[in-house]
């Protein structure tokens, strides 16, 4: 079955600075890579997310990346700010009615 | 719209009892998923609901866990004789039933804490 590694698992950065964060997936039929904030108490909430027929979506200050041949998927958050501190999860899937696996979480810190 | 909605929020209960946690997805949402969130980990896929079809039970960690679906609405997922180790959080999601489309969207919870 699919595999879902990420990095790091915590990350700490400054206020208005880039924070970065990869995954890595096993199944080469995995087309279907969503990302979810999950703040405290809360359920995951998805934020972007990118289909394999494109290498790069962004939304604001929000981007994710893509590349297949290498089997890995990026998170980038330009211009960080404290309401943006919360655990991030990346996932896979092969689309449609297929469940998600998800990797283990980053927890990110912005601090003022 | 209303999103997924789980009951309850949280849930306190003693060793060798049962439990039962309710789901209502989206609606118009075909597709229902429960997943298992243990402190500090990911989210681990227990079973899935598509429609009128049987539903995916490959992630159930064992014979104590069930869960039914009626119709393309509420759903409630029923632990055994609960353990310690099933203390976790239980999130339900749903998503559309459009098999080009993946995204699913998540309730926020219950916490079960097994005494």
């Amino acid at each position: 079955g699919e595999n879902v590694e990420q990095h790091p698992s915590t990350l700490s950065v400054q206020e208005g600075d880039s924070a970065v964060i990869k995954c890595t997936y096993s199944d080469s039929a995995s087309n279907y890579f969503p990302w979810y904030k999950q703040e405290l108490g809360k359920g995951p909430q998805l934020i972007i997310d990118i289909r394999s027929n494109v290498g790069e979506k962004k939304d604001q200050r929000i981007a994710v990346t893509l590349n297949k041949t290498a089997k890995h998927f990026s998170l980038h958050i330009t211009e960080t700010q404290p309401e943006d501190s919360a655990v991030y999860f990346c996932a896979a899937s092969k689309g449609g009615y297929s469940t998600l696996t998800f990797g283990k979480g980053t927890m990110l810190l912005v601090s003022p | 719209g209303a999103g997924v909605s789980q009951s309850p929020s949280n849930k306190v209960t003693e060793k060798g009892k049962d439990v039962e946690l309710r789901c209502d997805p989206i609606s118009g949402h075909t597709a229902l998923y429960w997943y298992r969130q243990r402190l500090g980990q990911g989210l681990e896929f227990l079973i899935y609901f598509q429609g009128n079809s049987a539903p995916d039970k490959s992630g159930l960690p064992s014979d104590r866990f069930s869960a039914e679906r009626t119709g393309e609405s509420v759903s409630t997922l029923t632990i055994q004789r609960t353990q310690q180790e099933d203390s976790a959080v239980y999130l339900c999601a749903s998503s559309l039933g459009d098999s080009r489309r993946g995204e699913q969207y998540f309730g926020p919870g219950t916490r079960l804490t097994v005494t």
